[in-house]
């Protein structure tokens, strides 16, 4: 069964204060490792897809990065509107669902 | 309009009655979900269906049923509801490519 664990699960930071965060992940054969961003009362907003070890993308403050085991989110001087949870997915060789990690709770401060 | 729209936004019911959650997207996409959310679980997957005559149950099924009306409307029924069924019900819908899902904007159902 495809697992996925994030820490820390909640992560208070100064605004312009880079900080990581970490996705744990065992699955059978990576489809795609997927992040989201999650804001109060709404739904997850899609932000990257990594596919193999070695990768990365970047938008904006953020940056992620796929390791065969892991996948870290840096956050790049945040600022007070980079507050959300963000969420770690993967995706099987079965193909057919996503499972997702608990989250970590991003809150920066002016 | 939002891509997925998730109807009521929220709903406080009574045990043992019945409650039926919509959803539809204007996406074009064949694949649909039903995921619920709690605290400190992250989104298990209740549901899902990749055409109109297709429906799987997730991890956590027991207690759920759904119905795929079009490919553009999948509803989750609670049959009797109970009071650990409490909590954050989110649709999604993809096509099976490099961007995941979209969501909808949730459904906050408390049982009381």
């Amino acid at each position: 069964e495809d697992q996925v664990t994030q820490s820390p699960e909640a992560l208070r930071l100064q605004e312009g204060e880079s900080s990581s965060l970490n996705c744990s992940y065992t699955v059978s054969g990576l489809r795609g490792l997927f992040w989201y961003r999650q804001d109060p009362g709404k739904g997850p907003e899609f932000l990257f897809t990594l596919y193999s070890a070695g990768e990365e993308k970047e938008k904006e403050r953020l940056k992620a990065t796929l390791t065969k085991k892991e996948s870290f989110l840096h956050i790049t001087a945040p600022k007070p509107e980079d507050s959300a949870t963000y969420l770690c997915a993967v995706q099987g060789s079965n193909d057919y669902k996503l499972s997702f990690g608990a989250g970590t709770t991003v809150t920066v401060r002016a | 309009d939002a891509d997925v729209t998730q109807t009521p936004r929220n709903r406080i019911t009574k045990t043992g009655k019945r409650i039926m959650l919509e959803c539809s997207q204007t996406k074009g996409h064949d694949r649909m979900y039903w995921y619920r959310q709690d605290p400190g679980l992250g989104l298990r997957l209740i549901y899902y269906s990749f055409d109109v005559k297709d429906i799987n149950k997730g991890e956590i099924s027991d207690g759920y049923s759904v119905s795929r009306q079009a490919q553009a409307k999948f509803s989750l029924s609670l049959e009797s509801a109970i009071p650990n069924q409490t909590a954050l019900y989110f649709c999604a819908t993809s096509d099976g490519g490099n961007y995941g899902y979209t969501f909808g904007s949730g459904t906050r159902l408390t049982v009381v």
